[in-house]
C-alpha cells in the first residue's frame, strides 16, 4: 500500500538550518504537506506544494520536490527553538484521494 | 475565529464503558476526518465523512463508530473500549476543494483505557 516515510529525530543548533526529509511510494500524490505539531497541540498546517512544482519558498521555509525520486524536504532557515516540534509531512494518495502521514520528525533545537 | 473542538481533552475510563468524544468546526468544511496518533506511527484515519449522511471506513476504523447527522459536528464513539485504544485523537476539517489547504486540526483528546 500506499507508505510515507521520515526519519523520527533530528538536532540542530540555533542559527543553523534544518533539512526535514520525507519519502513517499505513490508517485500519483497530487498535493504534499508539511504540518507542525507543537507539545500539548494538534497539527498545523504550514505549507504545501503541488506535485507539478519543484519548490516552493514561504519567508524561512523552503521545501523541495524531488518527484523522480518521490523525496520531499523541508528546509527550515535560522533555526529558532521556537521551532522544536514535531513535523509532519503527508501526501494525498492519487488512489484513494486520503492524506497519508509519515510518522513525524522530532525536531530538537539546542540554544 | 475558524477552529475545531474536541471535547473532552483528556479521559481515563475502564474496559467496556462506552464514550463519545465530540468534534465541531466552524467553516462550514463537507469534509472532517477523525485520526489516531501513536508513536512511531504518525497519525492513522480511523473514519472520515465527505457530507452529511457519508461517512467511510479509514484505515483502522475496527472498534470504532462515527456519525454525521449535521455539517458541523462529527462525533467518534467506542462502543466497548479497549486497552489498545489508548491513544491520542484528533479531528480536523478539511476545505478549498481538491487542494486541502484548508485545514485545522483539533487540540486532540487523549484517551486512556484501563
Amino acid at each position: 500500500g500506499e507508505d510515507v516515510e521520515q526519519s523520527l529525530f533530528l538536532s540542530v543548533r540555533e542559527g543553523d538550518s534544518s533539512v526535514i526529509n520525507c519519502t513517499y511510494t505513490d508517485s500519483s500524490s497530487t498535493y504534499l504537506y508539511w504540518y507542525k505539531q507543537e507539545p500539548g497541540a494538534g497539527l498545523q498546517l504550514l505549507t504545501y506544494i503541488f506535485s507539478n512544482m519543484d519548490m516552493k519558498q514561504d519567508q524561512r521555509l523552503t521545501v523541495l520536490l524531488n518527484k523522480k525520486d518521490k523525496h520531499l524536504s523541508l528546509r527550515i532557515a535560522d533555526t529558532q527553538t521556537g521551532d522544536s516540534a514535531i513535523y509532519f509531512c503527508a501526501v494525498i494518495s492519487g488512489n484513494t484521494g486520503k492524506l497519508i502521514f509519515g510518522q513525524g520528525t522530532t525536531l530538537q533545537v539546542k540554544p | 475565529e475558524a477552529q475545531v473542538t474536541q471535547n473532552p481533552r483528556y479521559l481515563i475510563t475502564v474496559t467496556g464503558k462506552k464514550l463519545t468524544v465530540t468534534c465541531s468546526q466552524n467553516m462550514n468544511h463537507e469534509y472532517m476526518s477523525w485520526y489516531r496518533q501513536d508513536p512511531g506511527l504518525g497519525l492513522r484515519q480511523i473514519y472520515y465523512s465527505m457530507n452529511v449522511e457519508v461517512t467511510d471506513k479509514g484505515d483502522v476504523p475496527e472498534g470504532y463508530k462515527v456519525s454525521r447527522k449535521e455539517k458541523r459536528n462529527f462525533p467518534l464513539i467506542l462502543e466497548s473500549p479497549s486497552p489498545n485504544q489508548t491513544s491520542l485523537y484528533f479531528c480536523a476539517s478539511f476545505g478549498a476543494g481538491l487542494s486541502y489547504n484548508e485545514q485545522f486540526f483539533g487540540p486532540g483528546t487523549r484517551l486512556t483505557v484501563l
